[in-house]
């Protein structure tokens, strides 16, 4: 089974600190994606990495930043988190090639910034 | 307007109910996902479609790419289905994502 696992699922942060969100796939695949979800405007693509080092800015990149050091990993990073960055997290991975594959999703990190 | 429209936004059948959930799109696409989402918030993928229809199990899929319109069917609907059902289709390597159809399934 594929598996696709994230450091936090809850997470309360204060305005101005630096945020690190972890996700971890077990699957060997190149494709790694972050997604923010709100209510009412579905998901949407935040970053997305195709190999390691390599990183590509989705539809809404501002305020974030990614890495990928090794290509089980991929984290988010929120250089100085705002409110308006409270949301769901999604993590997703794919296998190479085409963007189409399945993506397997995490279960998701609820950050909350006060 | 978005470019994935899916429709109804809310959905509350009865058990053993064939439900129907429609997504509408405006652009041109390679490929068209169903998702399913848990309460708590992992996210599962149903199918991935270019053409035609799919079955798996009590789902079934089907997309008409003239007229830019896919279908979730559920049949014999149970509780467990209740989740949030999110279409998304893929155009030049760039995903859209429906805002999802929340399904309650009540016994």
């Amino acid at each position: 089974d594929v598996k696709v696992t994230q450091s936090s699922r809850y997470l309360v942060k204060r305005t101005g600190e630096k945020v690190f969100l972890e996700c971890v796939q077990d699957m060997d695949h190149e494709n790694m994606f972050w997604y923010r979800q709100d209510p009412g405007l579905g998901l949407r693509l935040i970053y997305f990495s195709y190999d390691v080092k390599m990183k590509e800015k989705g539809d809404i990149p501002e305020g974030y930043s990614v890495s990928r050091e090794k290509k089980e990993r991929f984290s988010l990073i929120l250089e100085s988190a705002s409110t308006n960055q409270t949301s769901m997290y999604l993590c997703a991975s794919s296998f190479a090639g085409v963007i189409t594959d399945t993506q397997y999703f995490g279960p998701g990190t609820r950050l909350t910034v006060l | 307007k978005n470019e994935v429209e899916q429709s109804p936004q809310n959905l509350t059948a009865q058990e053993g109910e064939f439900i129907t959930i429609n997504c509408s799109y405006s652009v041109g696409i390679s490929a068209l996902h169903w998702l399913q989402q848990h309460p708590g918030g992992g996210i599962v993928s149903l199918f991935m479609l270019s053409s035609g229809k799919k079955k798996h199990g009590r789902l079934i899929a089907t997309i008409n790419i003239q007229e830019k319109h896919s279908s979730l069917h559920i049949t014999a609907s149970h509780p467990r289905d209740s989740a949030v059902y999110i279409c998304a289709v893929l155009n030049n390597n760039d995903m859209r994502f429906g805002a999802g159809t929340r399904l309650t399934v009540k016994p």
